[in-house]
């Protein structure tokens, strides 16, 4: 079985750029998750989709961030503009259920350095 | 917000030494999952275990074991004769309901030989 594909591995932007990340989840999944995650702190949650809707959007910078999920397939989060606090590892996960009812699978990331 | 706390920031152990990770969960929900994560150098977060609230049988997986107490809101990671490749950040998480998976801050585990 085909694990979480995230694209791309590596960025680096200046600040005030725009930048997007992909993200395909495990076939069948429901549930797609967004975490940040910042050098020696555990992820953060930045949004939730259950299919194509939004269950959680609360820690979502939207003045800066989007994310959308076309399909309830794959997934992309966009960054714009970039900040220096910007500078974190994306995670991408997927679950056949929410709220972990069943486990969540993560990609590799992406790893975002704002200069 | 219900937290997820895991005291021990950063643990060396010598090979083959006994080592356990600790982790104390905040919920007000009955019905809850636990979980841990292991993040290696190549930073992808790999899948360990998931509890539910109503199992709290221990339970054991080669080396390792998780010791589950409701009682003191405890979910604690045992890694029993430790290997370098053990070496990594380890995180625990809750869920419950259909809200996202809440982490701790994770505990870097450094194995020497």
């Amino acid at each position: 079985e085909a694990g979480v594909a995230q694209s791309p591995r590596y960025k680096i932007i200046e600040k005030r750029q725009s930048v997007a990340f992909w993200c395909n989840p495990i076939s069948g999944h429901a549930t797609l998750y967004w975490y940040q995650q910042i050098l020696g702190q555990g992820p953060k949650l930045l949004i939730q989709f259950q299919n194509n809707g939004v269950v959680d959007d609360s820690q979502l910078p939207k003045d800066r961030f989007s994310a959308e999920r076309l399909k309830g397939v794959d997934s992309t989060l966009k960054i714009q503009p970039a900040k220096l606090e910007d500078s974190a590892v994306y995670l991408c996960a997927s679950s056949s259920k929410g709220g972990g009812r069943t486990e969540a699978f993560f990609g590799q990331g992406t790893r975002l350095t704002v200069v | 917000a219900q937290k997820v706390t895991q005291a021990q920031t950063e643990i060396s152990v010598v090979e083959k030494e006994d080592v356990t990770l600790d982790c104390v969960y905040e919920t007000r929900d009955t019905t809850y999952y636990l979980f841990w994560y292991k993040q290696p150098p190549s930073g992808e977060l790999v899948f360990l275990i998931r509890r539910n609230s109503f199992d709290e049988q221990n339970e054991i997986s080669g080396r390792y074991s998780w010791n589950f107490q409701k009682s003191t809101s405890s979910f604690n990671f045992t890694i029993t004769a430790s290997q370098v490749v053990d070496s990594a950040v380890y995180f625990c998480a809750r869920g419950a309901g259909n809200t996202p998976l809440v982490f701790g801050k994770g505990t870097r585990l450094s194995v020497i030989a």
